[in-house]
């Protein structure tokens, strides 16, 4: 049984690109949270995204946007790339049954902006 | 605001011996997560706690909650080297109970067993 996947494994762009980020649920899962980790400090949650539409938000700006596919995997988009969007970026997957939000994370992806 | 607050944020210790760390969260929330994440590695989930006094066991390690206190403890017995990990704990903020939501995070504590 597959696990959470996500591509690429590391990422290298300039100030002022953009970005995309990619994520395969967990088998069976139909939910998918991103999560961004700095150096040193806990994930922080950016959205999530159910049924294919933005169910929840975090406290980002909206350069970062994502979606979900039909399959249930998803993508995030980053515009206009700064140097404070250098980090560990988590994907994380759940299946929507109450009261269980076990979420599962993938590798993560690690994004440098030079 | 949810805030998720850990202490200690570091810890060194030594085999063999038994300690505990603390989660403290600002919500109502009843629901607490433990994972475990190792350098430069993605977060291993360890412990899902879901109501009041919820105690879980898995070898060394032992979660417990207290949503009155606002409050779970994640307990290390007689420690080994292979534990050596960050630990976060993490909330959810459904209070709706209707169905998943985002994590927050506390800041993760950095523990060290020195065999």
């Amino acid at each position: 049984d597959a696990g959470v996947t996500q591509s690429p494994t590391h990422l290298i762009k300039t100030r002022g690109q953009q970005v995309t980020l990619r994520c395969s649920p967990k088998s069976g899962h139909d939910t998918v949270s991103w999560y961004q980790q700095a150096l040193g400090q806990g994930p922080q949650f950016i959205f999530q995204y159910y049924e294919e539409e933005e169910r929840q938000r975090g406290n980002f700006p909206d350069r970062f946007s994502g979606h979900q596919f039909p399959n249930y995997s998803s993508e995030l988009n980053v515009n206009a790339l700064l140097l404070g969007d250098s980090a560990l970026y988590l994907c994380a997957s759940s299946l929507q049954v109450f009261p269980y939000n076990e979420q599962f994370f993938g590798p993560g992806t690690r994004l440098t902006v030079l | 605001e949810l805030k998720v607050e850990q202490n200690p944020l570091f810890l060194s210790m030594q085999e063999g011996k038994n300690y505990t760390i603390y989660c403290n969260y600002s919500t109502t929330s009843d629901r607490l997560y433990w994972y475990r994440q190792d350098p430069g590695k993605s977060l291993e989930s360890l412990f899902v706690l879901l109501s009041n006094g919820a105690v879980k066991q898995e070898g060394r390690l032992m979660a417990s909650l207290d949503t009155k206190a606002r409050l779970s403890t994640l307990h290390i017995t007689a420690a080994v080297h292979d534990l050596s990990a960050t630990y976060f704990c993490a909330v959810d903020g459904d209070l709706s109970g209707g169905g998943a939501d985002g994590l927050t995070f506390g800041k993760g504590t950095h523990l060290i067993i020195q065999p």
